[in-house]
């Protein structure tokens, strides 16, 4: 199953309401996540089953989707939401990502 | 606090081997999922293996391009995970993560990686 993200990057400002998306190349229900990775860091898991936001996660973040689109909103950018974000599908093997969205503060 | 640390990275020559550990603890190991996830420099994240818990039959599966020179295994008294790696070439360059693979089919806690390079 192959994920593609759009857009690549992105760049905007503090306050902003930032949308990224993921598409499966095949349907895979709701599993769905989505992941930050901050520049030398571990990935860091944000939210699950595509819309579950995981412990301690801010609640500006939110997913959403079913089958073979999905998005992730940050109602209001902040500073530290920069890195580059991934999806990954855990519908069926091999485990996929998506390529990746950089996420840039103007 | 859960804790994974990740060790054995090196500079290897093309067609060597390797073999990583993941040390961990904070969790119930035994019961847990793990995989190693790798990503090459400047690269995104590419999902290598994944090995289930001894009840599940410590069944793996790995990523297709692998072309079966990655192997997963576990030692559940050391709370440790292990991936060898065969016939290295400059493409397995990267960093290797591993984590542990949750109920909700997500990657939940990660270490923070051991760095492979191959080089000549």
């Amino acid at each position: 199953i192959h994920m593609i993200q759009s857009p690549t990057s992105l760049s905007a400002s503090v306050g902003d309401r930032v949308t990224i998306i993921c598409r499966s190349s095949q349907g895979i229900g709701s599993w769905l996540a989505w992941y930050q990775q901050k520049p030398g860091r571990a990935p860091k898991v944000l939210i699950s089953v595509a819309s579950r936001l995981e412990n301690g996660v801010p609640s500006r973040f939110r997913g959403r989707g079913s089958g073979t689109e999905f998005a992730l909103t940050i109602s209001s950018l902040q500073p530290e939401d920069f890195g580059t974000y991934y999806c990954q599908q855990g519908h069926s093997y091999p485990l996929t990502f998506g390529g990746g969205t950089r996420v840039e503060i103007k | 606090d859960v804790q994974l640390v990740e060790s054995g990275g090196a500079l290897v020559k093309p067609g060597g081997s390797l073999r990583l550990s993941c040390s961990t603890s904070g969790f119930a190991f035994s019961d847990a999922w793990l995989a190693w996830v790798r990503q090459a420099p400047g690269k995104g994240l590419e999902w290598v293996g994944r090995i289930k818990s001894a009840a599940d039959n410590l069944t793996t599966d790995y990523a297709a391009a692998l072309n079966g020179r990655f192997s997963l295994s576990r030692d559940d008294s050391k709370k440790t995970l292990y991936l060898e790696i065969s016939s290295l070439s400059v493409g397995d360059t990267g960093l290797y993560y591993c984590a542990t693979y949750g109920s909700a089919r997500r990657f939940d806690h990660w270490g923070q990686g051991t760095l492979v390079t191959v080089s000549s």
